[in-house]
């Protein structure tokens, strides 16, 4: 079973600094998506960046990147230039492919950011 | 489209009453997800439907859940004798089903209090 790791339960930053949320996860299955999704307080999930394991480019989304190391299983998401609505529980999730449906969350990392 | 939409917000139940919730997802979505989601965790998966069809229960669906797509559109999810372990965020989400690599539109989640 593909299991997913957030080691950073909160983290916290001032505004316009940069933050990197780790996640880790296991699979032995070479064909996978990987995503990161933001939930703000009291408010619905939303994607913020994925990313396709058979891509070796990082992918970007304006202030958002993530570091995908596929050999270390390890996909790290970097916010730039925090803003403080960047305040939330930020989920990392993994989804296999060939037509698998169900996405596996990490436990979470609550990403405060300060003025 | 308003994106995937879950009713009520809110539930406050007495412990061994039924409750069943209501999601409406993204009308071109035919694939439509359900999560629970206790404090401070992240998302663990229920079921999932393409169309009409009921493709995956998870372990933590015990007999006491049950969920229904009837006509491939929306889906209601009900638990029966419900006890204070369910208490949870009860979250719905949607894909559309040729976009392997997209992630889930999630609605803003259905609050159950078992008391």
């Amino acid at each position: 079973a593909q299991t997913v790791t957030q080691s950073q339960p909160e983290m916290s930053v001032q505004e316009a600094e940069t933050v990197t949320l780790s996640c880790t996860y296991d699979t032995s299955e070479s064909n996978y998506y990987l995503f990161w999704y933001k939930q703000p307080p009291s408010r619905q999930m939303i994607l913020v960046i994925r990313q396709e394991a058979y891509k070796q480019q990082n992918a970007t989304e304006n202030r958002f990147s993530v570091n995908f190391q596929k050999a270390a299983k390890s996909f790290s998401l970097k916010i730039s230039d925090s803003q403080l609505g960047d305040t939330a529980m930020y989920f990392c999730a993994f989804k296999l492919g060939q037509g698998a449906q169900k996405l596996v969350f990490g436990q979470g990392t609550r990403l405060t950011i300060n003025p | 489209d308003t994106g995937v939409s879950q009713n009520p917000r809110h539930k406050i139940t007495k412990r061994g009453q039924n409750v069943t919730f209501r999601c409406d997802p993204i009308s071109e979505h035919n694939r439509l997800y359900w999560y629970r989601q206790t404090l401070g965790q992240g998302p663990e998966f229920l079921t999932y439907f393409q169309n009409e069809a009921q493709l995956e229960k998870s372990r933590l669906l015990s007999d006491r859940f049950s969920a229904e797509r009837p006509k491939g559109s929306f889906s209601t999810l009900e638990i029966q004798r419900t006890e204070q372990g369910d208490s949870a965020m009860y979250l719905c989400a949607s894909s559309p089903g040729d976009r392997e690599a997209s992630g889930y539109t999630f609605g803003s989640g259905t609050r159950l209090t078992v008391v």
